[in-house]
């Protein structure tokens, strides 16, 4: 099955403990993206990649990292987690190059920092 | 300022009628427009995506128009049914193409029995 995998699901931490999110992809996407959905914000995007080794900034890069070292990973890192980082985050990856261009999004991470 | 709005109040429609949901943007100038589908809890769904010299799309109940002299963009669904009770998310794609999608902040509709 066609789909985006984030682990955890849910993540419960403390400032400054340093998390991982995971997300992958099983259809090939050479792009990638990190959202984060607020209430009355909506989602916003954190970084993306156009490919492996690609990475840019999204609008609200601040205390967050990426790496992209293999086409199918996109792992968004927290170093040094705040509370103003709780928030419920969404990986998402898309076809290039066919002129389709919708996102195909993970199940979503709840993330609690206290 | 750039702004993407969608009406944040729920939009309540009994069984069988039209929904139409409305989102208006300024100081964007969109290649391409996209409608989003997500249920409490998941992550967003794609439904459609129409380009900045279309003006109508259409997938089975659904229909989007685009007005890029209005910036707005309408999106209907026809002979609405309870299972289409969900937050729908206009996203807007800008700048350099589509790596950079700015998404509305969603409304949500309820379609009651």
């Amino acid at each position: 099955e066609a789909q985006v995998t984030q682990n955890p699901r849910y993540l419960i931490t403390v400032t400054g403990k340093k998390l991982t999110v995971t997300c992958s992809q099983n259809m090939n996407h050479e792009y990638m993206s990190w959202y984060r959905q607020d209430p009355g914000l909506g989602l916003r995007q954190i970084y993306y990649s156009m490919n492996v080794e690609v990475t840019d900034k999204g609008d609200v890069p601040e205390g967050y990292k990426v790496s992209r070292k293999e086409k199918r990973n996109f792992p968004l890192i927290l170093e040094s987690p705040s509370p103003n980082q709780t928030s419920l985050y969404f990986c998402a990856s898309t076809p290039t190059g066919t002129g389709r261009y919708e996102q195909y999004f993970g199940p979503g991470t709840r993330l609690t920092v206290t | 300022s750039q702004k993407i709005e969608q009406n944040s109040e729920a939009l309540n429609i009994q069984e069988g009628k039209t929904a139409t949901l409305t989102c208006n943007y300024t100081n964007y100038s969109p290649a391409y427009l996209q409608w989003y589908r997500q249920d409490p809890g998941r992550g967003p769904v794609f439904l459609l995506l129409i380009r900045e010299n279309e003006k109508e799309k259409r997938k089975e109940r659904l229909k989007v128009t685009f007005d890029t002299t209005l910036k707005q963009s309408l999106f209907h669904i026809t002979a609405s049914q309870p299972a289409d009770s969900a937050t729908y998310l206009c996203a807007l794609a800008v700048n350099t193409g589509f790596q950079k999608l700015v998404f509305g902040t969603g409304t949500r509709l309820l379609v009651s029995p």
